[in-house]
């Protein structure tokens, strides 16, 4: 089954608008990755957040973590046309680092 | 330092033919990922391997499917005797491994759209 969930499933915006993504993960975690990935293209590493932290930012991406609640956020601030991609979120799994995806959210960010 | 290469970007096969996906992973990478991703879906970790070793392949289908990782030359995921549900994006990704140091991210290569017809 599905280790991280994300919601919204799609979120269309409008250029320099916030967009804001979840994700949502079953067992426990050492930590939490974002991922993007462009049209037909391969997987972009975003951003890592480690379990012990609450919140991280990178540039215009900022990336909460919950333990408690077994959820993460994904906000992206003042979006760009070119932020217009799927995001995933994914936890290793198995002690060897592989990587569970949820489904992904898909982001339009409209001129 | 080139990233994650993998070939041929794009293959089409018949049903019942071989299917063979090639992954080099980043230089100094040891550890090697397959996943496997349908349309409008995440990805789905299919077989985890280290150099010529597979470590974990939990998630690769029972038949048909193999991949290797010789001491010498690309990572292989073979798929044989092709269906048309085999069709999907095949990621690669590397990582330089747990004992040199802490390193949880994966680099993920351009993919591989097979096409089965």
């Amino acid at each position: 089954s599905q280790q991280g969930e994300e919601d919204p499933q799609a979120l269309s915006i409008q250029e320099g608008e916030n967009a804001t993504m979840n994700c949502s993960y079953k067992t426990s975690i050492n930590n939490l990755q974002w991922y993007r990935q462009n049209s037909g293209r391969g997987l972009v590493h975003l951003i890592l957040i480690r379990s012990n932290e609450r919140e991280k930012h990178s540039g215009r991406l900022r990336v909460t973590l919950d333990t408690s609640k077994k959820s993460s956020s994904l906000l992206i601030t003042a979006s760009r046309a070119a932020d217009t991609a799927s995001y995933f979120c994914a936890t290793p799994s198995g002690g060897y680092n592989k990587l569970i995806f949820g489904a992904g959210t898909r982001l339009a960010v409209h001129p | 330092n080139a990233g994650v290469m993998q070939n041929p970007r794009h293959l089409v096969r018949r049903r019942g033919q071989e299917a063979r996906l090639r992954c080099s992973p980043m230089k100094g990478h040891s550890h090697v990922y397959w996943y496997r991703q349908l349309p409008e879906e995440g990805l789905k970790f299919m077989v985890y391997l280290q150099k010529e070793n597979i470590i974990d392949e939990s998630g690769m289908p029972k038949e048909r499917f193999s991949a290797e990782f010789p001491k010498e030359g690309p990572s292989i995921l073979r798929i044989q005797q092709v269906v048309r549900g085999d069709s999907a994006a095949y990621f690669c990704a590397s990582s330089p491994g747990l004992r040199t140091r802490p390193s949880y991210e994966q680099y993920f290569g351009p993919g591989t759209r097979l096409t089965v017809t």
